[in-house]
């Protein structure tokens, strides 16, 4: 257990339709960062958290969005779903925003495995 | 643009060999570059990177970044079975944000 929670670990849902993926950071961690990992792509940094502050952006679609809450964990919002969005979505926490990764990198979680049919 | 490329993108060897993956990237603002192993799930840190030239040891696997020449080298060497995995390269700027590449698909063969 890397400390970095994600819920749901699977999810099945048609196209066109809205979902919450959730994320609690690992203990004293205020970052917290998305990531989207396709079928054969590397990982795709999508946003970042820092405090309940967005931090820095990446190739995250305008119909994505992502907010941290004050008790640090993060949800990840994706709607209008297409095919193309399936994919697995981690989510990453560090420690702070001016040592992002301090002598470990990024904590990964487990991964929510997105399925859009 | 910031890009991070890998080669090979896959590796077939036999346990008892040496491999080395490769990493190079083109980042502004360079702060450090990482080595993860990535199995079924979560990638997993290997190793951090920040200057150049000193080596960084796990067991047997090893690695060393080259800043001037922008890229890193990951060994691992008498593989086994157990290796086998995605190995991702990821670079991390001082904007906070981390790109990482393809990745290299390793199988290690009994």
């Amino acid at each position: 257990d890397s400390g970095v929670t994600q819920t749901p670990k699977h999810l099945i849902t048609a196209t066109g339709q809205r979902v919450t993926l959730r994320c609690s950071p690992r203990s004293g961690d205020l970052s917290v960062y998305w990531y989207q990992q396709s079928l054969d792509q590397g990982l795709q940094f999508l946003i970042q958290y820092y405090n309940g502050e967005e931090r820095a952006k990446g190739n995250i679609l305008e119909r994505f969005s992502a907010q941290q809450f004050p008790d640090l964990h993060s949800e990840l919002n994706l709607s209008s779903l297409e095919l193309g969005d399936s994919a697995l979505y981690f989510c990453a926490s560090s420690g702070t925003g001016t040592v992002p990764f301090g002598d470990y990198g990024y904590t990964f979680g487990s991964g929510t495995r997105l399925t859009v049919v | 643009e910031d890009k991070v490329v890998q080669s090979p993108l896959s590796l077939v060897v036999h346990e008892g060999d040496t491999v080395t993956l490769n990493c190079s990237y083109e980042v502004t603002n360079f702060r450090s570059l990482l080595w993860y192993k990535q199995e079924k799930k979560a990638p997993t840190f290997l190793f951090m990177l920040t200057s150049s030239g000193i080596e960084k040891k796990s067991g047997r696997l090893s690695s060393i970044l080259d800043k001037k020449e922008l890229f890193s080298i990951l060994n691992i060497t008498a593989t086994q079975t157990g290796d086998s995995a995605v190995y991702l390269c990821a670079v991390g700027s001082q904007t906070n944000d981390m790109r990482f590449g393809a990745g290299t698909r390793l199988t290690v063969k009994p």
